[in-house]
């Protein structure tokens, strides 16, 4: 079955560090990628996503690249801010079908000035 | 544009009591989830409707739990009798086709959650 595997967290920067999230997955076929941010006592809200292999996501200044070579689609930004703490969740959108969405454990980001 | 809409918000139940959660999705979309998400871990699909009708109810604990999407809109999910691991943020979703065919790429629009202690 399709599966997300992201990295363990917490993980805890100073401002304007640089980040890196890393997210692979298992998948048949071509499916979509998404990383999706949880930010303390709101729903999910979609961060980024790749439709296709080397389709470059962006937002808010994050980026993740579909790499099928891989199979990943790491999250990056080169400063972070205390704003963006949060918790990061990669997903993948199955190909074909009615679309069944399958998310990562997600990994929590704390951003300390 | 109006968001999805969950109530209620925070629920404390003892165990073996009856609880429901109600969803408003997006107008509009055809397809609507109801994830749980246990604390520390990612949303788990619990069911997921097109229209009114269910594609995927494989991780649904049907001895426990129901749902139901009434006239393709609306949606509850109901947990009978509940017991203390399913204490868990229910996350409703919705996207606007939810199908390949028609070019949909699967973006899901989420409420706030529906945080449910069990004691």
């Amino acid at each position: 079955g399709n599966s997300v595997t992201q990295m363990e967290g917490p993980v805890t920067l100073s401002e304007e560090a640089f980040l890196t999230i890393n997210c692979t997955y298992t998948a048949t076929g071509y499916p979509s990628l998404f990383w999706y941010v949880q930010y303390p006592g709101e729903g999910l809200q979609l961060l980024l996503k790749a439709t296709k292999a080397d389709d470059k996501g962006s937002n808010k200044g994050f980026e993740a690249t579909y790499r099928k070579e891989t199979t990943s689609f790491h999250l990056e930004k080169g400063s972070v801010q205390v704003s963006d703490s949060a918790v990061y969740f990669c997903a993948l959108s199955a190909a074909g079908g009615y679309q069944k969405v399958t998310f990562g454990t997600g990994t929590k980001l704390q951003v300390i000035p | 544009e109006a968001g999805v809409a969950q109530s209620p918000r925070y629920k404390i139940i003892e165990k073996r009591q009856s609880v429901a959660f109600w969803c408003n999705p997006i107008s509009g979309h055809a397809t609507l989830y109801w994830y749980q998400q246990i604390l520390g871990q990612g949303p788990k699909l619990l069911i997921q409707f097109q229209n009114n009708g269910v594609v995927d109810d494989s991780q649904l604990p049907k001895d426990r739990f129901s749902a139901e999407r009434l006239k393709g809109v609306d949606s509850t999910l109901k947990i009978q009798p509940a017991k203390l691991e399913d204490s868990a943020v229910y996350l409703c979703a919705s996207s606007f086709r939810g199908s390949w065919t028609s070019g949909d790429t699967g973006e899901l629009f989420f409420g706030e959650g529906s945080r449910l202690t069990v004691l």
